[in-house]
């Protein structure tokens, strides 16, 4: 059974401060890797999406991949009480059809 | 690009009725899936498509459960005697071939409630 792991939190910010979001994978075939945010009740939304090692920034998110230790993570700087939501890490499942499989996501609490 | 859209976005049923849900994806998109999301927990892959070929249907998805996509656009997920197990958010995504990452787009969700 393939997995995605990640903590569920609640990880409590202070308003300003960095959240940083960490998912381990067990499929090492897995190609690609995303991150979704999920507000409470609403469908998941794409942050970003990172497919080669290293780091990818987007605005104030970061995400980080190292396919050796089969790990991502996300960073969120400055962070707003808008980000108070849950994020899901997502990766590709290998030879399929471009299907995803999801982490049960951790939730983030942003306090002013 | 009006985005995947989803109807009903929510439903209420009582458990042995049959329900159906649709997807219309993004103009272009030709691989849609469908995914199933409960409380506290990721969403869960229920079956693709591609155009109108159903590739994949995962174990998730009892005989109770059907899809179509029947000329390659819209698509819809019947559940038939519905059970309280169903309850869930049914989430439809899709995507083009050789997009950017292999990105997929979700749509807003069908909430399903079995009384």
């Amino acid at each position: 059974q393939k997995e995605v792991e990640q903590n569920s939190g609640p990880l409590s910010v202070p308003e300003g401060a960095i959240a940083s979001l960490n998912c381990t994978y067990s499929d090492r075939g897995s190609q690609s890797f995303f991150w979704y945010r999920q507000y409470s009740g609403k469908s998941p939304e794409l942050i970003m999406f990172i497919y080669s090692n290293g780091d990818k920034e987007d605005g104030r998110f970061t995400a980080q991949l190292n396919k050796a230790s089969q790990y991502v993570s996300l960073l969120i700087r400055d962070s707003q009480p808008s980000d108070s939501a849950t994020y899901l890490c997502a990766v590709t499942v290998s030879d399929s059809w471009g299907k995803l499989q999801f982490g049960a996501g951790t939730q983030v609490v942003v306090t002013p | 690009d009006t985005g995947v859209s989803q109807n009903p976005r929510h439903k209420i049923t009582k458990r042995g009725q049959n329900v159906t849900f649709r997807c219309d994806p993004i103009s272009e998109h030709n691989r849609l899936y469908w995914y199933r999301q409960t409380l506290g927990q990721g969403p869960e892959f229920l079956t693709y498509f591609q155009n109108e070929a159903q590739l994949e249907k995962s174990r998730l998805l009892s005989d109770r459960f059907s899809a179509e996509r029947p000329k390659g656009s819209f698509s819809t997920l019947e559940i038939q005697r519905t059970e309280q197990g169903d309850s869930a958010m049914y989430l439809c995504a899709s995507r083009q071939d050789r997009s950017s990452g292999n990105t997929i787009y979700f749509g807003e969700g069908s909430w399903l409630t079995v009384v």
